[in-house]
């Protein structure tokens, strides 16, 4: 079956620790992005990429870095200098950015959890 | 870009039609009203989506007003596991990059009860 896969499904942090989530799709989508949602919140843009080796911040970036090396995936970093990790994290993908019709394909989800 | 604004929350009994409002009177022409939903703890779902015309599908109905400053998503006979958030999105117009978003606010969270 096609889609997005994201692991783990929790994670724990301990102060000062970077910590990455993995996002794989199977979709041969070009784009895909990373949001963030916190309790009662809509979701937030972290960063998103629109082909191998691009990627552009969000609304949100401070703290975070991202990678794509690869098509299928597209791996948040979670650095030390975000000082409020603590959130439910998305990933998503779409055929392309371009397009004003296309829908967006969301992983499971991985909640952060900062000890 | 457009914004939009939905009521925080609403019930609705199982088996009658769930109507959920949403307004997004900044919309400009070429921009696409998108509906989503996310039961808890999991990712949003696609539900639908339309421009001007009233558009059906397996899952749910989108009518758009005439001057396009708000639409109503149907779901035509609610079931328990359609509780979730439904939100209301209107796609973001391509930036200095030439790319366009997505932009979540918090949608309305649905109550369907027995």
């Amino acid at each position: 079956d096609g889609g997005i896969t994201q692991s783990p499904k929790y994670l724990f942090r301990k102060e000062g620790q970077n910590v990455t989530l993995s996002c794989e799709q199977n979709l041969n989508h070009d784009a895909m992005y990373w949001y963030r949602q916190d309790p009662g919140q809509g979701l937030r843009l972290i960063y998103y990429s629109q082909i191998v080796n691009d990627f552009q911040k969000g609304d949100i970036a401070e703290g975070y870095s991202v990678s794509r090396e690869k098509k299928e995936s597209f791996p948040l970093t979670v650095t030390s200098a975000q000082k409020n990790p603590t959130a439910f994290y998305l990933c998503a993908s779409t055929p392309s950015l371009a397009g004003l019709q296309e829908t967006q394909y969301f992983g499971p989800g991985t909640r952060l959890l900062v000890l | 870009d457009a914004k939009t604004t939905q009521p925080p929350s609403m019930d609705c009994a199982e088996g009658r039609a769930a109507n959920l409002p949403c307004n997004h009177s900044t919309i400009s022409g070429n921009e696409y009203v998108y509906w989503y939903r996310q039961i808890h703890s999991q990712g949003p779902q696609y539900i639908i989506h339309g421009l001007k015309n009233n558009e059906t599908n397996e899952m749910a109905s989108l009518i758009i007003t005439e001057d396009r400053k708000s639409s109503t998503l149907i779901l035509p006979h609610a079931t328990l596991r359609d509780t979730a958030v439904y939100y209301c999105i209107v796609r973001v117009g391509a930036g200095y990059s030439g790319y366009s978003t997505l932009t979540f606010g918090k949608g309305t969270m649905l109550l369907v009860s027995p």
